[in-house]
């Protein structure tokens, strides 16, 4: 009940286009729903999260969205620059309210100049 | 606060050998988690601790793994006796109850 599916594995944009990257879950007790930046050889960051009360969350040029009737969330991210050029995670909480995270495997995103 | 505080940031060491990373959460946070990342299985959770007693070890691949947390400001995820299949980077997180998880810099562990 814990694994999450994230799509795709690598996506690449020309810098200026929108980036949608989805996940989805089978847990249908996570109420907690965060997206990590990770640069090559940094540490994950928390870019955007969202909570099972609300069903969008956007924060100047990312937004999430989330569909908990279909079990799935996305992020999106629009007029993307070079340095959006990361590993994107999605996770959820399992129902735990707090950091015991299930991660999906990633997502490789490449903004050309 | 200087955030979650880890080290060695690097560790390179011969099989059979023992290996200690060590992890400081940010002051005040009252879980602490151990992961673990390689490019095969993505971001894996090992264990994590409550106001530092451990609840959950599920993750911990085999009885060569231990982890402790004497105290709120100190973890240590041990490896012992170590293998090249434990190459990785670990990191250690922590968070106050219902809000994001910060995570530390990172150990690069090679075992060759």
């Amino acid at each position: 009940g814990e694994n999450v599916e994230q799509h795709p594995s690598t996506l690449s944009v020309q810098e200026g286009d929108s980036a949608v990257i989805k996940c989805t879950y089978s847990d249908s007790a996570s109420n907690y729903f965060p997206w990590y930046k990770q640069e090559l050889g940094k540490r994950p960051q928390l870019i955007i999260d969202i909570r099972s009360n609300v069903g969008e969350k956007k924060d100047q040029r990312i937004a999430v969205t989330l569909n908990k009737t279909a079990k799935h969330f996305s992020l999106h991210i629009t007029e993307t620059q070079p340095e959006d050029s990361a590993v994107y995670f999605c996770a959820h909480d399992g129902g735990t309210s707090y950091g015991k995270l299930t991660f999906g495997q990633g997502t490789i995103l490449t903004v050309h100049p | 606060d200087a955030g979650v505080i880890q080290s060695p940031r690097h560790e390179v060491t011969e099989m059979g050998q023992e290996v200690t990373l060590r992890c400081k959460p940010i002051s005040g946070h009252d879980y602490l988690f151990w992961y673990r990342q390689t490019m095969m299985r993505g971001l894996e959770l090992l264990i994590y601790f409550n106001n530092n007693v451990p609840i959950d070890d599920s993750g911990m691949p085999e009885d060569r793994f231990s982890a402790k947390m004497p105290n709120a400001s100190f973890s240590t995820l041990k490896i012992q006796p170590s293998e090249p299949r434990d190459s990785a980077v670990y990191f250690c997180a922590s968070l106050p109850l219902a809000a994001e998880a910060f995570f530390g810099q990172g150990t690069r562990l090679t075992v060759v």
